[in-house]
């Protein structure tokens, strides 16, 4: 079964600063997508950004990037200029098949 | 347009009652899918559908969780003689086709409750 490890329970960083989170997975399939999704306080889980493991080059959205390592398994998402929106949580999820397994999320909290 | 609607929000259920969460999708999409979510933890996959196949139902609990969407459209998620294990936020989310690893819209939420 897949397993997704987020490592940091909890991260904090100053406004306009960059934050890079952690994921781990395991898998033992070629194919499949990764992605990080944000959940406000209280509000709806949105998507960040998205990768398919085929492709080498690092998905891009805006502020957000991601470190993708395929052969060790990690993919890690970098926030930069952070702002005040930012703050939520944050959950890795890997995707195959129709079915997404999560991470345990990290608490993100930004400071003015 | 509306976005994926949940109702009830809210659920508090006596153990042992049956209970009955509806998930509206957006309009048009072909994949829906339902997550359990415990406090502090991330969403846990329990089921899927494309239209009105449920192609997985893999993470559901046990034979007490049903899900069903029989149009193809709107969803409902029945738990039988609800446990207190079964206290979680349940999310459901839609997207255009979850065979080809579209965004996932989510809800809201339903949180239930179980005394």
């Amino acid at each position: 079964a897949q397993t997704v490890t987020q490592s940091q329970p909890e991260m904090s960083v100053q406004e306009a600063e960059t934050v890079t989170l952690s994921c781990t997975y395991d898998t033992s399939e070629s194919d499949y997508y990764l992605f990080w999704y944000k959940q406000p306080p209280s509000r709806q889980m949105i998507l960040v950004i998205r990768q398919e493991a085929y492709k080498q080059q690092n998905a891009t959205e805006n502020r957000f990037s991601v470190n993708f390592q395929k052969a060790a398994k990690s993919f890690s998402l970098k926030i930069s200029d952070s702002q005040l929106g930012d703050a939520a949580m944050y959950f890795c999820a890997y995707w195959r098949a129709g079915k997404s397994t999560f991470g345990d999320g990290t608490t993100l909290t930004v400071k003015p | 347009g509306a976005g994926v609607s949940q109702s009830p929000r809210y659920k508090v259920a006596k153990r042992g009652q049956d209970v009955a969460l509806r998930c509206d999708p957006i309009s048009g999409h072909v994949s829906l899918f339902w997550y359990q979510q415990a406090l502090g933890q991330g969403p846990e996959f329990l089921t899927y559908f494309q239209n009105e196949a449920q192609l997985d139902k893999s993470g559901l609990p046990s034979d007490r969780f049903f899900a069903e969407r029989p149009e193809g459209s709107v969803s409902t998620l029945k738990i039988q003689r609800t446990q207190q294990e079964d206290s979680a936020v349940y999310l459901c989310a839609s997207s255009l086709d979850g065979g080809r690893a579209n965004e996932q819209y989510f809800g809201p939420g339903t949180r239930l409750t179980v005394t």
